[in-house]
């Protein structure tokens, strides 16, 4: 069926460097789309969202990018710290009542 | 503001023993409410989703049931576990317009 997926499972980037963590999507349907943030043993925690009549859009040190054309998402993460080590999920949504998620990309920062 | 209780945080159950989880939201009227499993390094997999009382879906066959007994609790319930049924749970709630807010999740483990 369709389903969001995501080309790197794991991302390793230096600190203070910035993080672009990709995202495919095959539901051309799709006009909602969310980045989340999971740390261990968590919830995962609302990032970003951007809907399909947008093309960018940003927030504090974030950035989501939208190609419909290629059906691609990507998350970019200005000057990664420390504290952004988890797994972000991107997640597509094309009906109101459901929120379909990736597989997910492990962010790693080293000192 | 909207909270998401979601308990217990951690369960181990025999294998064939009954399962119930509980999720209720607060702050909030006719929210989506959603359950989704999490397997260990793995995405998230939506198992249910209520757009109101009395009303589930269900996206997977399994060992598992939904119930919306009120407007703002969603229960997760087994009859007899399975090995297979061990994951990290969660809940989520959406205002119907695509964002979704998780609770911190209930780790369970059926041995």
């Amino acid at each position: 069926g369709e389903s969001v997926g995501l080309h790197l499972p794991t991302l390793s980037v230096q600190e203070g460097d910035n993080s672009i963590i990709n995202c495919a999507y095959s539901n051309s349907a799709s006009d909602y789309f969310i980045w989340y943030k999971q740390e261990s043993g968590k919830g995962p925690q609302f990032i970003i969202d951007i809907r399909s009549n947008m093309d960018k859009r940003q927030g504090q040190r974030v950035t989501v990018l939208l190609n419909k054309t290629v059906k691609h998402l990507s998350l970019q993460i200005a000057a990664t710290q420390p504290g952004d080590s988890a797994v972000y999920f991107c997640a597509e949504n094309w009906d109101t009542d459901k929120l379909i998620f990736g597989t997910g990309t492990r962010l790693q920062v080293f000192p | 503001s909207q909270t998401i209780h979601q308990w217990p945080a951690t369960l181990v159950q025999p294998v064939g023993s009954p399962l119930s989880l509980e999720c209720t939201v607060e702050g909030t009227s006719n929210p989506n409410l959603y359950w989704y499993r999490q397997a260990a390094g793995r995405g998230l997999q939506l198992l249910f989703y209520s757009v109101g009382i009395g009303q589930i879906s269900s996206e997977v066959p399994q060992n598992l049931s939904a119930s919306r007994p009120q407007d703002r609790q969603f229960i997760l319930s087994s009859k007899k576990l399975l090995l297979s049924d061990s994951g990290f749970y969660l809940c989520a709630w959406s205002d119907g317009v695509g964002k979704a807010f998780f609770g911190q999740g209930t780790r369970l483990t059926v041995v």
